[in-house]
């Protein structure tokens, strides 16, 4: 059980250009997370989805594009990179029930330059 | 809509007690708390529901008052390996299919 995933692991960006962050959980859960953790923000809340083929936006979803054609994936894209999302990336996901615990994956940091 | 942490930061020494606040301005269902090191993942802690629940996870506890919309964190006699930030996550009454996290508070204890 490798829980949840996120590919890569670090990534570098140059201003304008485009990239998509995996998250991949093998746990069988409806609902999956895209957090952006900077300094003194704590977890942002990007966009998330409640199944396969939904999506929803989260606190800022600016920028941000996501997909969830599989149960499985839910994948974070940034269609033309800014400074503004240099930050730490976070995916996460839970069963179903309001009362379930998010397991988190272990993070991708991106660089934006 | 986030909530709110207190204090931003504390240093403790080891077998010293700590708590932690979180509160909304909005009516909640639920309160998630996390504990978070640091180049880590955030770690669950403990979930509590609407209705005065606390909880406890080996020194660590919490309570939740559903009216005053708080959640208050309790680590007694803390340990080194209690370092970190924790933060509090809150589920909203009208939409509780996600998590809004608040700012977090640093936790540091010193021999």
């Amino acid at each position: 059980n490798a829980g949840v995933t996120q590919t890569p692991k670090f990534r570098v960006l140059k201003t304008g250009q485009s990239m998509t962050l995996l998250c991949a959980q093998d746990m069988n859960h409806e609902y999956m997370y895209w957090y952006r953790q900077d300094p003194g923000m704590g977890l942002r809340l990007i966009h998330y989805s409640v199944g396969e083929g939904t999506t929803a936006k989260g606190e800022v979803p600016d920028g941000y594009n996501v997909s969830r054609l599989k149960k499985q994936n839910f994948l974070l894209g940034l269609e033309s990179a800014a400074p503004s999302q240099t930050s730490v990336y976070f995916c996460a996901s839970k069963w179903t029930s309001n009362t379930d615990t998010q397991y988190f994956g272990p993070g991708t940091r991106l660089t934006v330059l | 809509q986030q909530p709110v942490q207190s204090p931003q930061a504390v240093i403790l020494r080891e077998g010293e007690d700590a708590v932690i606040n979180c509160s909304s301005s909005k009516a909640l269902y639920s309160v998630h708390w996390y504990r978070q090191k640091h180049g880590e993942a955030p770690v669950f802690l403990m979930i509590l529901l609407k209705g005065g629940e606390q909880k406890g996870h080996e020194k660590i506890s919490a309570s939740f008052n559903e009216k005053k919309q708080q959640s208050s964190l309790y680590l007694t006699a803390s340990q080194l390996s209690y370092s970190g930030t924790y933060f509090c996550g809150t589920e909203l009454g009208t939409s509780y299919d996600k998590v809004i996290f608040g700012p977090g508070t640093s936790l540091s204890v010193i021999p």
